[in-house]
């Protein structure tokens, strides 16, 4: 089956500076992957819809300069939270439908950010 | 109103009981339903895939659409410890769009 690998699975950083999380489908292309952000004994929140080869659609509320999302390759998205605070610290998720297969979403197994 | 409704539990059942899932939603433009289950600090695992209205069966999981009361149910028959997590219902009103997620329903399953 489809597989996403997320990485790192676990960061903490200082408050004020940037983290990078990489998000790659293993086994097929993907020109759509959705990036999701969860609090503590809640539902996945989405935050923005990546492209390939094209600009993020972000939700509303979502700031699009602090959560930084590239869609490089077929099989990469990163999303890079800038300048970030403890109110950052969160579960982040992505997910990835395989092109051309009708076969559900994909997810990551998330990456838990804790700023201090 | 949300668009997708799941009662959050938590549930709590014996071990070989059959459990019931269910979401309701609002929006009669989805086709296309999922189920996942999420482990603590984990993320969701796909369980169900659904198109349209009907029922899929893979092996003690059973999942039911029934478009015409915007209804979806996920069964669990002969339900095991392993079994107790969180459980996500979504839906897309096209392939490839976003997911509009339930709540989630905590399970747990006694041994």
């Amino acid at each position: 089956g489809a597989v996403v690998s997320q990485h790192p699975s676990r960061v903490i950083c200082k408050s004020g500076t940037s983290v990078k999380i990489e998000c790659r489908s293993l086994d097929f292309q993907a020109t759509t992957m959705f990036w999701y952000r969860q609090f503590p004994k809640q539902s996945l929140m989405l935050m923005a819809t990546s492209n390939e080869g094209s600009k993020a659609t972000y939700e509303q509320g979502v700031e699009k300069d602090k959560f930084l999302i590239n869609h490089a390759s077929l099989t990469l998205s990163t999303l890079t939270v800038t300048s970030a605070h403890p109110e950052d610290s969160s579960f982040y998720i992505c997910s990835a439908r395989p092109a051309g297969l009708e076969d559900g979403y994909t997810f990551g197994s998330g990456t838990r950010l804790t700023v201090v | 109103q949300k668009e997708v409704e799941q009662d959050p539990g938590p549930l709590s059942v014996p071990e070989g009981a059959i459990v019931s899932l269910n979401c309701t939603y609002s929006n009669s433009a989805f086709q296309y339903f999922m189920w996942y289950r999420q482990y603590s600090r984990k993320g969701p695992e796909l369980l169900m895939y659904t198109y349209s209205s009907g029922n899929k069966e893979d092996g003690r999981f059973t999942a039911q659409v029934d478009k015409s009361s915007k209804y979806i149910s996920l069964f669990i028959r002969d339900s095991q410890p392993s079994d107790s997590a969180t459980y996500l219902c979504a839906m897309s009103d096209g392939y490839g769009n976003k997911l509009v997620f339930g709540a989630g329903t905590i399970l747990r399953v006694k041994s």
